[in-house]
């Protein structure tokens, strides 16, 4: 089944403990992006990438870092987490093509107390 | 980047039809639109997606002025299942040359559906 897979669902952490939310995706994908989601604000984009080893900052990059050296993988490190980032998270993949579909991931629910 | 722009909230009676706008006054000519919905916390669903003509599938029609600044999301017979939050997306060239575009999405129309 073509999926968005991201772990874990649910994160409760501390200020300042690094943690890493994993995204992987089994469609072959070129197109993975990261989006953030708080109340009255939709979706901001925080970092996207375009193939392996090619990122951008999205909206809102601050405070996050990524990576992506296979084409499946694109995890979210969070170096120094705050509070400011307790946010419902969503990875994304698609091919490039103007004609494709965007696929998201069931989300991430991080809590950073 | 291309923008859009949507009505905060909408409200629709049960079992009438949903008309949900987007205006994308700076798109350029070969990005597409993309509908897409939220419901609850759970990950956007696509809905539907166009160009220029207008679309229709199993979910909605897609409706996509002349000018293609601005388009409208169609649920033809609105249930309760339907309540959620509707998302007007533009796929944005960044590099024309290469293929390669940004998704920029709108903040959101939320859709109450009521009996």
């Amino acid at each position: 089944e073509a999926q968005v897979t991201q772990n874990p669902r649910y994160l409760i952490t501390v200020t300042g403990k690094k943690l890493t939310v994993t995204c992987s995706q089994n469609m072959n994908h070129e197109y993975m992006s990261w989006y953030r989601q708080d109340p009255g604000l939709g979706l901001r984009q925080i970092y996207y990438s375009m193939n392996v080893e090619v990122t951008d900052k999205g909206d809102v990059p601050e405070g996050y870092k990524v990576s992506r050296k296979e084409k499946r993988n694109f995890p979210l490190i969070l170096e120094s987490p705050s509070p400011n980032q307790t946010s419902l998270y969503f990875c994304a993949s698609t091919r490039q093509g103007a004609n494709e579909k965007l696929f998201f991931g069931s989300g991430t629910q991080l809590s950073v107390l | 980047d291309a923008k859009t722009t949507q009505p905060t909230s909408m409200d629709c009676a049960e079992g009438r039809a949903a008309n949900l706008p987007c205006n994308h006054s700076t798109i350029s000519g070969n990005e597409y639109v993309y509908w897409y919905r939220q419901i609850h916390s759970q990950g956007p669903q696509y809905i539907i997606h166009g160009l220029k003509n207008n679309e229709t599938n199993e979910m909605a029609s897609l409706i996509i002025t002349e000018d293609r600044k601005s388009s409208t999301l169609i649920l033809p017979h609105a249930t309760l299942r339907d309540t959620a939050v509707y998302y007007c997306i533009v796929r944005v060239a960044i590099y024309r040359n290469t293929g390669f575009q940004k998704l920029v999405f709108g903040t959101g129309t939320r859709l109450l559906v009521s009996p």
